[in-house]
């Protein structure tokens, strides 16, 4: 079946700094991924999705791109602050309903 | 403001007892679902509806049941059969169909179970 791979934490950067999170699919077709981002005692907000190879979404700050070639739909952002630390969710969509990563955990320190 | 409500909270049961988690939407969205959140895991996904009066197991839905009477209500009932019911869930919605809809969460119910 579908499922998605990603990299594990717990991650802890200072401000600033550059962040990437892994995040490899394995899948039958091209399914819609996405990143989900959860704070501490909330539920996931969307970050951002792609629908097809080759898209980039972005938001915040963040981007990923939907590589089809190496199957990856890595999350990347320039500059972390401490607002970004929060646990992040690869997701891809399976039919009727998404598979999910198991989360990485993200802490910036100032 | 459209969105998902679940509540309580925080909820606190005692062993032996059932237990029914309340999820609302006002988003128009037929679909609804529920997953659970263990500790350094992934989601994952219990029951899910993509109808009125319809809903369908999910990866693990032993010891859980749903019910799907309205559009906009889809209540979780963790039974006595569920061996390890304490958990944080979440129950999320979405648009149907096989585009790229992505689910809208609400903030989850942290359930404790002693």
């Amino acid at each position: 079946g579908n499922s998605v791979t990603q990299m594990e934490g717990p991650v802890t950067l200072s401000e600033e700094a550059f962040l990437t999170i892994n995040c490899t699919y394995t899948a039958t077709g091209y399914p819609s991924l996405f990143w989900y981002v959860q704070y501490p005692g909330e539920g996931l907000q969307l970050l951002l999705k792609a629908t097809k190879a080759d898209d980039k979404g972005s938001n915040k700050g963040f981007e990923a791109t939907y590589r089809k070639e190496t199957t990856s739909f890595h999350l990347e952002k320039g500059s972390v602050q401490v607002s970004d630390s929060a646990v992040y969710f690869c997701a891809l969509r399976d039919l009727f309903k998404l598979s999910f990563g198991a989360g990485t955990t993200v802490t910036v320190r100032a | 403001d459209g969105g998902i409500t679940q509540s309580p909270k925080y909820l606190f049961r005692k062993e032996g007892q059932n237990v029914t988690l309340s999820c609302e939407q006002n988003l128009n969205h037929d679909a609804m679902y529920w997953y659970r959140q263990d500790p350094g895991q992934g989601l994952r996904l219990i029951y899910y509806s993509q109808i009125v009066n319809d809903f369908q197991k999910g990866d693990i839905a032993e010891g859980y049941s749903v019910s799907r009477e309205k559009k906009e209500s889809f209540p979780l009932t963790v039974t006595s059969a569920q061996k390890n019911p304490t958990a944080f869930y979440l129950c999320a919605s979405s648009i149907t169909g096989q585009g790229s809809y992505e689910q809208y969460f609400g903030p989850g119910t942290r359930l404790t179970v002693t």
